[in-house]
């Protein structure tokens, strides 16, 4: 089973500032990395496939990068809204495995 | 739009089976690979499994030998089943569409099953 490990775990942040969440993946995982946002009482929300494919609708402060073990979620100019526990996936084999999560806190 | 909604009891005996459904609305559920993902209070995800009619299905180990996945074309919707329920497997339960077989997208609502006598 592919572990991944998120860091930080939480981190509380003020508007505007930049917000960088890494998972680390216990082996190779290519680019079958997703990222989610799940905000207080609902469901998880796609904000990036494939590790920096963007998805429609998602605002642009948003994206990804990295590839193989190392990833990282970028929010750029961090918003109020973006108050949330965000979680990366990888689909690079089964089982599939989440991250523990990263809550993020508008200071 | 693709929707899902799931639905189910809240609340199941310890070593009874949890059923739940998830209802597509938007699409046909034939159509796509389905997921579901599991959630204690307070705690992360757990993927529990993915189905898909044509076949290649493929379920967490860690519950492979409790959980059945299966579709209703008639109906569009598709299911779960998870015998043999202890405490542990209380949470709030998620269906989501697994797009091109491999990323979430969109998820259900969710739906709190509590194990309890």
């Amino acid at each position: 089973e592919i572990v991944l490990t998120q860091s930080p775990d939480f981190q509380s942040v003020t508007p505007k500032e930049k917000v960088t969440i890494t998972c680390r993946a216990s082996q190779s995982i290519g680019s079958s990395l997703h990222w989610y946002q799940q905000k207080p009482d609902q469901s998880p929300k796609l904000l990036i496939k494939y590790a920096s494919q963007s998805i429609s609708g998602v605002p642009s402060r948003f994206s990804g990068s990295g590839s193989g073990t190392d990833f990282t979620l970028t929010i750029n100019s961090l918003e109020a809204e973006d108050a949330a526990a965000y979680y990366c996936h990888q689909s690079s084999s089964f089982p599939w495995t989440f991250g523990q999560g990263t809550k993020v806190e508008i200071k | 739009q693709l929707q899902l909604q799931e639905s189910g009891p809240g609340l199941v005996k310890p070593s009874e089976t949890l059923s739940l459904t998830c209802t597509v609305s938007g699409d046909s559920a034939s159509t796509y690979y389905w997921s579901w993902i599991r959630q204690p209070a307070g705690k992360g995800l757990e993927w529990i499994g993915r189905f898909y009619i044509r076949g290649n299905t493929n379920y967490n180990p860690s519950l492979k030998s409790r959980v059945t996945m299966s579709i209703d074309t008639s109906k569009n919707q598709f299911s779960l089943k998870l015998t043999s329920v202890t405490a542990a497997d209380t949470g709030v339960y998620y269906c989501a569409r697994a797009a091109a077989g491999f990323w979430l997208d969109p998820w259900g609502r969710g739906t709190l099953v509590t194990v309890s006598s």
